[in-house]
Parts: C-alpha cells; sequence; structure tokens
C-alpha cells in the first residue's frame, strides 16, 4: 500500500475485554513503532520492531501490554483487561530502518474508547 | 518527566505575524525531527537535522539546532491558516537507537 496502515479506524470496548490494534507498515520498511497519543497531548513512544525483533520494551505501560511482529511486517497491539485509562490514539509508524535520518511516516491510528 | 519540553503550549497568532516555537532537553540527540499533526492524522514529518548548529530552511519554515545537539527551534515568518497545527519535535539520543521520543506539541492557531 501507499501509507502505513491501521485497523481499526475506531474502536469501542468495554472495561475487561481485551482488544488488538492492527498495523500493516510500508512494503520494505524494516523499522516500525507504536505510540499512544491522548486527547491533545504528544505522543509516548511505547515499542518499536527492528525486523520482527523488539530491542526496547520499555514504553509499553504494564503487563497487560504486548505487541508483535511477524514476516518483518505486519504488527499486532493487544491489551488485555481493558481500563478506561487505555483510551487514546494508538499510532503506527514505520521507515526504512531506525536510523534517524529516515522519515518515519505515521499511519492515521487506531481510536480507542474504553467504557 | 519528558525528555523534550516544548514551549509554548498554545500559540493564537493572526495571519502574517511571526512565530517561534522552542524544544528543549537536557539530552544530547543524535537526530532531532519536527512534526505537524492536523486533527484526525497522523503526524507528518517536515524536517530532521543531525548536525549542531545546522539551519535548514522550508519555504517560511526555519529550523535551527542547538550546537550542543540538546535544543531546536522552529520559526515561521509570515505565518498563514494553513500553518494551523500541533506541532511536535522528537528526538533520539545517542544512547537509544531507534527510540524517538516526542514532545508534548505546541498547537498552533493562526486567524485569517
Amino acid at each position: 500500500g501507499a501509507g502505513v496502515s491501521q485497523s481499526p479506524s475506531n474502536k469501542v470496548t468495554e472495561k475487561g475485554k481485551d482488544v488488538e490494534l492492527r498495523c500493516d507498515p510500508i512494503s520494505g520498511h524494516t523499522a516500525l513503532y507504536w505510540y499512544r497519543q491522548s486527547l491533545g497531548q504528544g505522543l509516548e513512544f511505547l515499542i518499536y520492531f527492528q525486523g520482527n525483533s523488539a530491542p526496547d520494551k520499555s514504553g509499553l505501560p504494564s503487563d497487560r501490554f504486548s505487541a508483535e511482529r511477524t514476516g518483518g511486517s505486519v504488527s499486532t497491539l493487544t491489551i488485555q483487561r481493558t481500563q478506561q485509562e487505555d483510551s487514546a490514539v494508538y499510532l503506527c509508524a514505520s521507515s526504512r530502518d531506525t536510523r534517524g535520518t529516515n522519515t518515519i511516516y505515521f499511519g492515521e491510528g487506531s481510536w480507542l474508547t474504553v467504557v | 518527566t519528558q525528555l523534550l519540553e516544548q514551549s509554548p503550549q498554545f500559540l493564537s497568532i493572526q495571519e502574517g505575524e511571526n512565530l517561534t516555537v522552542y524544544c528543549n532537553s537536557s539530552s544530547v540527540f543524535s537526530s532531532l525531527q519536527w512534526y505537524r499533526q492536523e486533527p484526525g492524522e497522523g503526524p507528518v514529518l517536515l524536517v530532521t537535522v543531525v548536525t549542531g548548529g545546522e539551519v535548514k530552511k522550508l519555504k517560511r519554515l526555519t529550523f535551527q539546532f542547538g550546537d550542543a545537539r540538546k535544543d531546536s527551534s522552529l520559526h515561521i515568518t509570515a505565518a498563514q491558516p494553513g500553518d494551523t497545527g500541533l506541532y511536535l519535535c522528537a528526538g533520539e539520543t545517542t544512547d537509544s537507537w531507534g527510540k524517538f521520543q516526542f514532545g508534548a506539541g505546541t498547537q498552533v492557531v493562526v486567524t485569517p
């Protein structure tokens, strides 16, 4: 595809349920990033992948959050037993690799509301 | 505590005025990026700076990276309503390759 694709674009879930958010990066991009953004706030780093491995998972807020990437392409962010404070926009981004001079392209985000 | 502090948090100006947004840290960055984000969309990269003292121009936007690579500024000349958006800086430190951390952003509103 032409850009980073995320699904679902909107998700309303009940507290305590699990949710899965999907990210399809730009073809050929080896680096993939997950961020979280609360209303009107900056981006909170969650995790990044270089290929299928995640060198830095320190941004995941709790053990209810996990992410995986298979085949060096699609990534899934899973939130178990959702809480109301998990409500936010979850943004995925990709770049050719993790060198800082590369352009990072963002998807439009998955808006998660926990009620 | 935010690694990158942006100021001001909010800026409202009239079309044709100039504005400057600041991004400061106590950490040294191997690279620093500026993004603009509009409602309902992901951030879009404006520029990447990597060399201390570097100045880059993008039409009416001027970006400067501090000599010590700890701070940066974005200056907009003769702002237009189309410049309205959330401006975010993001940096990658020398000991956290690949981990771009963002500031909280500066919301800029340019009224006609």
